[in-house]
């Protein structure tokens, strides 16, 4: 089974400031790297697949990056509604899994 | 649209039918998973099946336990559930596997395995 470690657990920042959260993978999962949003109560929330496509109606301040075992998602400058939990998930090799969230809150 | 039903509180050694009926995309073409969230916990994978429903996969701690399946003419989703355990208390939710991802999420239904 591939684990996917994110990096750090929580990430406390400003409106306005840069978030950079980690994905990194036990093996190579190539591109197959996505990244999903979940807010309290809510189901989550497609941003990135294949590691750099931003899902539909997405906003340009989400991006994502890298291959192989190591993934960035960064939100360029925060809103309000950013503040949540992210996690990564790998679809490379069966069983998928999805790391175990980093969580992006108000300092 | 996705929307899950069936869920609820059972005992340990028992079983739920858990369903997702589908709208407003054609169901066949969609391959779909289940996905379970552990109160305050992350997000679990837990099982997938194609578009026709030919081929499945389960996670590790499911597998023998639940099975995955599909009624395209009914444009519904289903999971079998035996032998429950604590450890399998969460929120199901279904989604549908578009383009390398999934792009569409129900709200999810919550299971609960206690005496």
């Amino acid at each position: 089974e591939i684990v996917l470690t994110q990096s750090p657990a929580t990430l406390s920042l400003s409106p306005g400031e840069r978030a950079t959260l980690s994905c990194r993978a036990s093996q190579s999962v190539s591109s197959y790297l996505a990244w999903y949003q979940q807010k309290p109560g809510q189901a989550p929330r497609l941003l990135i697949y294949d590691a750099f496509n931003r899902a539909t109606g997405i906003p340009a301040r989400f991006s994502g990056s890298g291959s192989g075992t190591d993934f960035t998602l960064t939100i360029s400058s925060l809103e309000p509604e950013d503040f949540a939990v992210y996690y990564c998930q790998q679809r490379s090799n069966w069983p998928w899994t999805f790391g175990q969230g980093t969580k992006v809150e108000i300092k | 649209h996705l929307l899950e039903s069936g869920g609820g509180l059972v005992q340990p050694g028992g079983s739920l039918r858990l369903s997702c009926a589908a709208s407003g995309f054609t169901f066949s073409s969609f391959a779909m998973s289940w996905v379970r969230q552990a109160p305050g916990k992350g997000l679990e994978w837990v099982s997938h099946i194609s578009g026709s429903g030919g081929n499945t996969y389960y996670t590790d701690s499911v597998k023998g336990r639940f099975t995955i399946s599909r009624d395209n003419s009914r444009n519904t989703l289903y999971l079998q559930m035996n032998s429950l355990r604590a450890e399998d208390t969460a929120r199901y939710y279904c989604a549908l596997f578009g383009g390398g991802a999934f792009d569409v999420w129900g709200r999810g239904t919550m299971a609960t395995v206690s005496s």
